[in-house]
């Protein structure tokens, strides 16, 4: 199984973009990308995921290398609501690390 | 299109009693897995089932067991509870086993164990 390496907290001042970067060097072909966030005493809230081409939604950017070894979800406008914990993982399923608690300042 | 539904929301329980928890994925998800979530280990997988089929299974004793019905709606049950057991109980359901299909998740069933 893949693994991936986030950093442990990150800050972004509100209105700016957040870049939540997301290592997962050892990705097999078919393997999805997946972002996840997690807001105090509520589930995973599934944000987007990706195979090997950039991809975004309503609610944020996807950006996958082309080696497909790291990949960067993009908030465009942080706002105070987006404080929480980002999970990357890969496969779909199984692993949640420790994910990246990102705090969004007014 | 209505969320995961997990029931209860909150549950006590004693030591060596057994405790059932409820989840009704979205309609027209046939996948259903759980995991368990605690400060110290963090998201911790433990099942998954599929059209009434065990698929996957994480790291955790026997006293944790789970099953899906004919309607995709899943139970888990822990029996002999442990006070390490008190964690939030969380449910995700997706269309599918593929790769390709987001897991949805409830927003758990929160357990203590005194």
């Amino acid at each position: 199984d893949a693994k991936t390496t986030q950093p442990t907290s990150m800050d972004c001042a509100e209105g700016r973009a957040a870049n939540l970067p997301c290592n997962h060097s050892t990705i097999s072909g078919n393997e999805y990308v997946y972002w996840y966030r997690q807001i105090h005493s509520q589930g995973p809230q599934y944000i987007i995921h990706g195979l090997k081409n950039n991809e975004t939604n309503e609610m944020a950017s996807l950006i996958i290398t082309e080696d497909r070894k790291s990949s960067t979800l993009i908030l465009p406008h942080a706002t105070l609501r987006d404080t929480a914990v980002y999970y990357c993982i890969v496969p779909r399923d199984m692993r949640f690390g420790a994910g990246t608690r990102l705090t969004v300042k007014p | 299109k209505a969320g995961v539904t997990q029931t209860p929301r909150y549950l006590i329980k004693t030591r060596g009693q057994q405790v059932t928890l409820s989840c009704s994925p979205i309609s027209g998800h046939r996948s259903v897995s759980w995991y368990q979530q605690t400060p110290g280990q963090g998201l911790q997988f433990l099942f998954e089932y599929f059209s009434e089929t065990q698929r996957n299974k994480g790291n955790f004793p026997g006293r944790f067991s789970g099953r899906q019905f004919s309607n995709s709606r899943s139970e888990m049950n822990v029996s002999t509870l442990e006070l390490g057991d008190s964690a939030l109980y969380l449910c995700a359901s997706s269309f599918s086993v593929g790769t390709n299909s987001p897991l949805h998740f409830g927003n758990g069933t929160r357990l203590t164990v005194t």
